[in-house]
């Protein structure tokens, strides 16, 4: 059965640090890999990581995919209170067609202190 | 438990034709929310609900359908399938102990709806 499973499964740290979300995935036909920011409703897009794109950056936040340990990290440097959110990891699975199947992880809620 | 739940898995339409996407949490959740994902896009919201017989719209609302009669349903009806409705949809659910603080959002393995 297809899983992803990340950790930990809540943090807390305060503004300046830096922190590293881990996201370890079990899927038969890896499509991509797929980093999002839930602060109230939707999920905010953060990241997708491919075979042919394993490093991403985007500001303070940056991600990398390890396809031999099944694994990415989400890195996020000088934490601010604004990045206080439950960081959702999902892995697209290629079952045929023009798109995969996503599945998410439970998530890693960030609690920023000041 | 077996969390979030959806029915069916797949389904092709023909344009025109209408289908029920069906959506049930075992968890208690007071919200349930439903997204369609598009290739190369974030997920989008559709219609979400903060309990039963409340329901409100997201971000993509036009062409759905959305009722709350129970704490653990939240059906999506697609009324007159497009073309444009092809895409996968994923109903979620999280807890919400006061209003606007929720918890998680937990996803079903989705729903790939085709129209032709």
């Amino acid at each position: 059965e297809d899983k992803v499973v990340q950790s930990p499964l809540s943090l807390v740290v305060h503004e300046g640090d830096t922190v590293t979300l881990n996201c370890s995935y079990e899927v038969t036909n890896f499509r991509s890999l797929l980093w999002y920011k839930q602060e109230k409703k939707a999920p905010t897009f953060l990241f997708m990581l491919t075979s042919s794109g394993i490093e991403k950056k985007s500001g303070r936040l940056s991600s990398i995919l390890d396809k031999k340990e099944l694994s990415s990290i989400l890195n996020i440097t000088a934490t601010q209170t604004g990045d206080s959110a439950i960081y959702l990891c999902a892995v697209e699975a290629d079952y045929g067609g023009s798109q995969g199947n996503l599945i998410f992880g439970k998530g890693t809620k960030l609690s920023v202190k000041p | 438990n077996a969390g979030v739940t959806q029915t069916p898995k797949f389904r092709i339409l023909k344009i025109g034709q209408s289908m029920t996407l069906q959506c049930t949490q075992d968890m208690n959740h007071n919200y349930m929310y439903w997204y369609r994902q598009d290739p190369g896009m974030g997920l989008k919201l559709i219609y979400y609900s903060v309990g039963a017989g409340i329901t409100d719209k997201g971000e993509v609302p036009n062409g759905y359908n959305v009722s709350r009669s129970t704490t653990e349903d939240f059906p999506l009806r697609l009324e007159l399938a497009a073309p444009s409705q092809t895409s996968v949809y994923f109903c979620a659910s999280s807890y919400s102990p006061i209003a606007g603080v929720t918890d998680t959002q937990y996803f079903g393995p989705g729903t790939r709806l085709t129209v032709l």
